[in-house]
């Protein structure tokens, strides 16, 4: 099994492009989260979904927005990118009968 | 609504110290509490989890930690500390029902000094 996996790791987008960026289980979790990480503000849940076909706003959703079409897929949407959603952004998932999330490598994106 | 603080953004131990890192949470509710490691450029790794079985839990690498209710704290402690535990540690709490939101802390950076 893959895990957790996110695409792209790096990315560099000039202010006002968009982008997506997909995070894919293999492990038929049925909870997905969007994070972003930032030097001493920890992990802020930006989108989180409970199942295919619906999603949530976090924390921090301003400037996002994500889909879950399929049970493995949550895609997290940036239209107009802004020099503040330069960070670095983690999937995770969970499942119903566990404990702990599990989380992705990362995406490192730099919004200029 | 449940959160979480982490004292201490760095904390700084010689080789073969002991390791204390400090964490209070705030929940309505006993809640599941969680300690993760991330290591420079990657993700987030387990390494332990309270999950209301026994309140001393034992994790990976050596390390564990304390659930104490009084306190409303979950401290991670190793013995002796190694080079390799040099990372940025991440203290976090799950309520038991809901859509299993999870809050993390704003994290302690580990630095061993040889």
């Amino acid at each position: 099994n893959a895990g957790v996996t996110q695409t792209p790791k790096f990315r560099v987008l000039k202010t006002g492009q968009s982008m997506t960026l997909l995070c894919a289980q293999d492990m038929n979790h049925e909870y997905m989260y969007w994070y972003r990480q930032d030097p001493g503000m920890g992990l802020r849940l930006i989108h989180y979904s409970v199942g295919e076909g619906t999603t949530a706003k976090g924390e921090v959703p301003d400037g996002y927005n994500v889909s879950r079409l399929k049970k493995q897929n949550f895609l997290l949407g940036l239209e107009s990118a802004a020099p503040s959603q330069t960070s670095v952004y983690f999937c995770a998932s969970l499942t119903g009968g566990s404990y702990e999330q599990y989380f992705g490598p990362g995406t490192r994106l730099t919004v200029t | 609504a449940q959160s979480v603080t982490q004292l201490g953004s760095h904390v700084s131990v010689s080789e073969g110290a002991l390791v204390l890192l400090r964490c209070n949470y705030s929940s309505s509710v006993p809640p599941y509490l969680f300690w993760y490691v991330q290591y420079p450029n990657q993700g987030l790794q387990l390494l332990l989890k309270y999950t209301s079985a026994a309140t001393l839990v034992k994790g990976i690498n050596g390390f564990e930690a304390e659930f104490k209710k009084s306190e409303t704290s979950f401290h991670l402690t190793k013995p002796s500390a190694h080079m390799s535990d040099a990372a940025e540690y991440f203290c976090a709490v799950r309520g038991r029902t809901g859509y299993q939101k999870v809050t993390f802390g704003t994290g302690t950076k580990l630095q061993v000094i040889p």
